[in-house]
């Protein structure tokens, strides 16, 4: 199971963020979605499409439908930049797969 | 608090092996599927493996399969990646990470350890 993310992605501060994740039927599957700063571990901002961990910001959000999972993030902010990635569990071959990740770039 | 620590990286020549271990504290550890993923540099999350709560299933990339074995001891709290005939391309950061009781996300993470593999 292969999850497409575009490379990058930039906005300016204000504005609104959206990183897609592509897969074939993504929308049946729950989809996950991680913040990696430089040098640190990856941190689970969105679970199960559109869930928050606690202590996230509620300007991450998230959907999921059809062939396309979106992360959405409002009001962006230099402290946003960070690669993000999506995730999923692909019950057919019982694997973890990840996007490829997607840098977002405040401008 | 709730913690996980990666240890047992260095490095390897081509052909070589490590184990790595990863120390959970903070949490019922046995409560917890786990898994181990990777970044090589400049590069994405790779997923490698993931084991059950008792350790009896085992799952693995079709990348690393038959060099890796995921293995943990819940009496001691501490999970375990073996990995053999280390090539070039198995450099990277190597990270344990829980996963959630409920569903697959990972919500914590170790702070990695880095496998340089070279001659």
């Amino acid at each position: 199971y292969v999850l497409t993310q575009p490379p990058s992605v930039s906005v300016a501060p204000g504005q609104t963020a959206r990183i897609t994740c592509g897969g074939n039927n993504i929308g049946r599957k729950s989809v996950h979605w991680y913040q990696q700063k430089p040098g640190q571990a990856p941190m689970v901002v969105v679970y199960d499409d559109r869930d928050r961990p606690s202590g996230i910001p509620e300007s991450f959000s998230g959907s999921n439908s059809g062939n396309t999972a979106t992360l959405t993030i409002s009001r962006v902010e230099a402290g946003d930049e960070a690669d993000y990635y999506c995730q999923v569990w692909d019950g057919d071959s019982d694997h973890m797969v990840f996007g490829g990740g997607t840098k977002l770039t405040v401008l | 608090q709730v913690q996980l620590v990666e240890s047992g990286g260095g490095l390897v020549r081509p052909g070589g092996s490590l184990r790595l271990s990863c120390a959970a504290s903070g949490f019922t550890f046995s409560d917890h599927f786990m898994s181990w993923i990777r970044q090589a540099p400049g590069r994405g999350l790779e997923w490698l493996s993931y084991i059950s709560l008792t350790g009896t299933q085992t799952y693995y990339a079709d990348s690393v399969k038959g060099r890796l074995t995921i293995s943990r001891d819940n009496t001691k709290n501490l999970m375990y990646l073996q990995i053999d005939s280390l090539r070039d391309e198995d450099t990277a950061i190597y990270y344990c990470a829980r996963r959630v009781i409920k569903n697959h996300a990972f919500d914590v993470w170790g702070q990695g350890t880095v496998v340089t593999v070279s001659s």
